[in-house]
């Protein structure tokens, strides 16, 4: 099995332009996760599909931020316009069910740096 | 999902020296699962604690949960250069579908 695949794996872009994040999560796997990590603010949640459907969007930061899971192999994570306080590393994971007892297999992640 | 709180946010230690990292919840757990990150690396599912007073054990390292499950711990006898490492733990209670991570416990082991 390939993983939780991730791309791009760096991204630097200037402030204001739009930026998409994609990730493939592991085949069969019906939960997909959205994180960002910081040194100031740890593993935060951004968002968490269930069967292609978004359940919780409560950590997206604000409406800059915008997400998508069109099919169950494909989602996108998307910045616009994007600020230097967006630099971070985003996650991607994925999970074999709802249940949170699943453990989650996490993407390498994408390292996004707004200049 | 609940608050968990991981100590301490660092740890230096001399590589042949244990390590321990502690979880802590205010309320009762669930389940507990920790993860591993490896510098500029994702985070790796290591295992899941369900049972009140679970211990289990992966070679070096000894996971415990709580007899009242609200707290666990990550034990590491003899650290390695190997394990240096961020470990989380997150909580996965029932009821949420969605598990917290704590903040994380680095290890730093020095050759």
């Amino acid at each position: 099995d390939a993983g939780v695949i991730q791309s791009p794996r760096h991204e630097v872009t200037e402030m204001g332009q739009e930026v998409t994040l994609r990730c493939k999560p592991i085949s069969g796997h019906n939960s997909l996760f959205w994180y960002r990590q910081t040194m100031m603010r740890g593993l935060e949640l951004l968002i968490y599909f269930n069967n292609n459907v978004p359940i919780d969007d409560s950590g997206m930061p604000e409406d800059r931020f915008s997400a998508k899971m069109p099919n169950a192999s494909f989602s996108t994570l998307k910045i616009q316009p994007s600020e230097p306080r967006d630099s971070a590393v985003y996650f991607c994971a994925s999970r074999r069910g709802h249940a949170s007892s699943y453990e989650q297999y996490f993407g390498p992640g994408t390292r996004l740096t707004v200049t | 999902g609940q608050q968990v709180m991981q100590i301490p946010q660092y740890q230096h230690v001399q590589e042949g020296e244990d390590f321990t990292t502690y979880c802590n919840s205010s309320t009762t757990l669930s389940n507990i699962q920790w993860y591993k990150q490896r510098p500029g690396g994702h985070p790796v599912f290591l295992i899941q604690l369900v049972k009140s007073g679970e211990v289990k054990k992966q070679k070096r390292l000894t996971f415990q949960f709580g007899e009242a499950k609200k707290n666990s711990s990550l034990h590491i006898t003899a650290t390695q250069t190997t394990d240096v490492g961020t470990y989380f733990c997150a909580d996965s209670s029932g009821g949420s579908y969605i598990p917290t991570f704590g903040r994380g416990t680095s290890l730093i082991v020095h050759p």
